[in-house]
């Protein structure tokens, strides 16, 4: 079935500092989603791209739907103590509403 | 307006019992979602609603049944409880299957023993 590649699996890093993380697929995907999950908690939508090459930012989140649909990345600038969790990209595949998932990428912040 | 709600939050079975998880949208959705999420794997998508009154397989549809009982309500049973069936299960919705952006509910923790 269809996989999505998502790195890296995890990261440590300082307060103040940018985060990027991808996800990239063998199939071409109509819509790239990302989602941050908290410890106990369900995943809560970040941001939505419904277009290729659109990027679009949600306060100190930037997201691209890659050109070629089968790849997106999500920035996270001047990382703070409760961005820690774990994020998500999602991919959906046609209009079936579908949703197939990276394996998430846990963020460690060190204040 | 309370989105996704699931229950029980916590559930401890032993190996052939059966449950029902109940999940219940406030959000006048027309699809809904079962997914299970296991260490190292992400969300899996286990069956779905694209609307009332039709279900759906997805990925990991084994073992498990479900009812869409009207359009805020979404249930899925596990006849024949095993240890495999361990995971986390999240229910999620969204306005129509056509628009990705699916809204989860804070998830059922299952062990089976």
């Amino acid at each position: 079935g269809q996989q999505l590649n998502q790195s890296p699996q995890s990261m440590f890093i300082q307060e103040g500092e940018d985060v990027s993380m991808n996800c990239t697929s063998s199939s071409i995907f109509n819509t790239w989603l990302w989602y941050k999950q908290d410890p106990g908690e369900g995943p809560v939508l970040l941001i939505a791209l419904y277009k290729a090459g659109e990027l679009t930012s949600n306060g100190r989140l930037t997201a691209q739907f890659g050109i070629t649909r089968k790849d997106s990345f999500l920035n996270i600038s001047a990382s703070i103590p409760s961005d820690v969790g774990i994020y998500f990209c999602a991919g959906q595949p046609g209009n079936t509403g579908k949703l197939i998932f990276g394996q998430g990428t846990t963020l460690q912040v060190k204040p | 307006n309370a989105g996704v709600t699931q229950t029980p939050k916590f559930q401890v079975l032993k190996t052939g019992q059966s449950m029902t998880l109940q999940c219940a949208q406030d959000m006048n959705h027309n699809s809904m979602y079962w997914y299970r999420q296991d260490p190292g794997m992400g969300l899996r998508l286990i069956y779905y609603s694209a609307s009332e009154g039709t279900t759906d397989k997805g990925e990991v549809p084994n073992g498990y049944n479900v009812s869409r009982l009207n359009k805020r309500e979404f249930s899925l049973r596990l006849e024949s409880a095993a240890p495999s069936q361990t995971s986390v299960y999240f229910c999620a919705s969204t306005r129509t299957s056509g628009i990705g952006t699916q809204y989860f509910g804070p998830g059922t923790r299952l062990t089976v023993l």
